[in-house]
């Protein structure tokens, strides 16, 4: 069965550093997205990708953070200088253009 | 943000009997809701979905039913089985956009 993966599963960065969370969207799904969970809290949406562009952007999405698709596979989410309220899961998702999103299984960011 | 509620943290069941997943709703502008499943350090998996123009949507052991009038809507499993143990995260979506709102999930526990 097709799946979103994502790498690494645990990415451990100093505060201030530059990170980049990967995934590898449904091969024939068009819309990709990331979300996020700080412990405790709810599955928040961050962004939406589509047709090479964001679609939607919530207010967490400021401008540390960028996603680019470099290739025809990848998936990428920057978060340029990382705080220690960004730790958190980040999940990766990409859906069909349906109504369901397919998540991978996330990427632990632990930010010290 | 609480646009998307789950009031059970969590709920206990006996094996082989239902289980039921209460969430509410306050944006009148969703018009697609989902049911996520999700074990610890793995992702959200899709598990039901149901449009605003249905009342009920069946699939197999999980039936989703949706109150638009009282913007409620519950997930029942039956019967549950010991490995149905999980966080249940209910999803709402606009109809313009591809954006999902959580709920805060509930964690069932199924015991043998």
């Amino acid at each position: 069965e097709p799946e979103v993966t994502q790498t690494p599963s645990h990415q451990v960065t100093q505060m201030g550093q530059e990170v980049i969370l990967r995934c590898v969207p449904i091969s024939n799904h068009l819309y990709f997205y990331w979300y996020r969970q700080i412990l405790g809290q709810k599955v928040e949406f961050l962004v939406s990708f589509y047709n090479n562009e964001i679609s939607e952007k919530s207010e967490i999405f400021d401008d540390q953070f960028s996603v680019e698709r470099p290739d025809g596979s990848n998936f990428t989410l920057k978060i340029r200088s990382t705080k220690l309220e960004d730790s958190a899961m980040y999940f990766c998702a990409s859906s069909s253009g349906g109504r369901g999103a397919f998540f991978g299984q996330g990427t632990r960011l632990t930010v010290v | 943000d609480q646009q998307v509620k789950q009031n059970s943290p969590s709920l206990s069941v006996q094996e082989g009997r239902i289980s039921i997943l209460n969430c509410d709703y306050t944006n009148s502008m969703f018009d697609y809701f989902l049911w996520y499943k999700k074990y610890p350090a793995e992702g959200p998996t899709f598990l039901i979905s149901i449009s605003s123009i249905k009342d009920k949507n069946e699939d197999g052991r999980f039936t989703v039913f949706l109150n638009k009038s009282a913007k409620h809507l519950s997930l029942h499993i039956v019967p549950s089985q010991p490995g149905d143990s999980a966080v249940y995260f209910c999803a709402a979506k606009r109809n313009a956009g591809n954006m999902l709102t959580f709920g805060g999930g509930t964690r069932l526990m199924v015991k043998p």
